[in-house]
């Protein structure tokens, strides 16, 4: 049985940088096209894609926050984690880690709401 | 960046009613669409994958169809636990985008 866990600070002020941990099992990492994402969800707005990070390291970000985004992995602890540089209140959301498989975001997380306020 | 264009954003409809909603690229993406259903405080859960086959243990009531921009979603006979927001995703590109949703209630 897969399984996705967030986890991370509830509450972060503006310009801080933001460290989320996705932790996981049921599966391994190191396995050929698996493909791990963070996709987040503001108050009453829709779903936006963020980061992914492959099953040979091989890093994609979404355009618009490509400069204040790292994805990394510890495959060894079953780990992937994203930071964020420079939060702001917009980026106040719902965090969540999926599993893909090819392009198919097939298990998630149950999510991590993060607000950014001073 | 691919846009993901839903329509429209939010419908109300009855239990038992036939509901279909649709989704747009902003260019061709094959059969590389996703439809996830979301519910308040719960983990986001895929429905559809690769345009029209459906994700193992969800209901043969959901159907997607629909290939290169243009894409379908539909439940046949709408049933409480329906009721939610509904995605689509394109995996065509590595950059992954969603569509704005849209909202099904009461």
């Amino acid at each position: 049985q897969v399984t996705l866990k967030e986890s991370g600070p509830a509450l972060v002020k503006p310009t801080q940088t933001l460290t989320l941990t996705c932790t996981f099992s049921g599966f391994s990492f190191s396995t050929t096209g698996v493909r791990m994402s963070w996709i987040r969800q503001p108050p009453g707005q829709a779903l936006e894609w963020l980061a992914r990070i492959d099953w040979d390291g091989e890093t994609f970000y979404s355009t618009t926050l490509k400069s204040r985004l790292t994805i990394s992995k510890d495959t060894s602890k079953n780990q992937v984690v994203l930071t964020m540089t420079n939060v702001d209140p917009v980026d106040t959301a719902t965090y969540y880690c999926a599993r893909g498989v090819g392009g198919i975001l097939k298990d998630w997380g149950q999510g991590t709401l993060v607000t950014v306020s001073s | 960046d691919i846009q993901m264009t839903q329509s429209p954003s939010s419908l109300s409809a009855s239990v038992g009613d036939r509901v279909s909603f649709t989704c747009r690229s902003s260019q061709n993406i094959d059969n590389y669409l996703n439809w996830y259903q979301l519910k308040p405080g719960k983990a986001p859960n895929l429905l559809i994958y690769a345009a029209s086959i459906l994700q193992s243990g969800v209901p043969s009531r959901f159907s997607g169809s629909g290939v290169g921009t243009d894409f379908t979603l539909t439940i046949s006979s709408l049933q409480p636990e329906d009721f939610a927001t509904y995605y689509c995703q394109q995996g065509y590109t590595p950059l992954w985008t969603f569509g704005q949703g849209t909202k099904v209630d009461i």
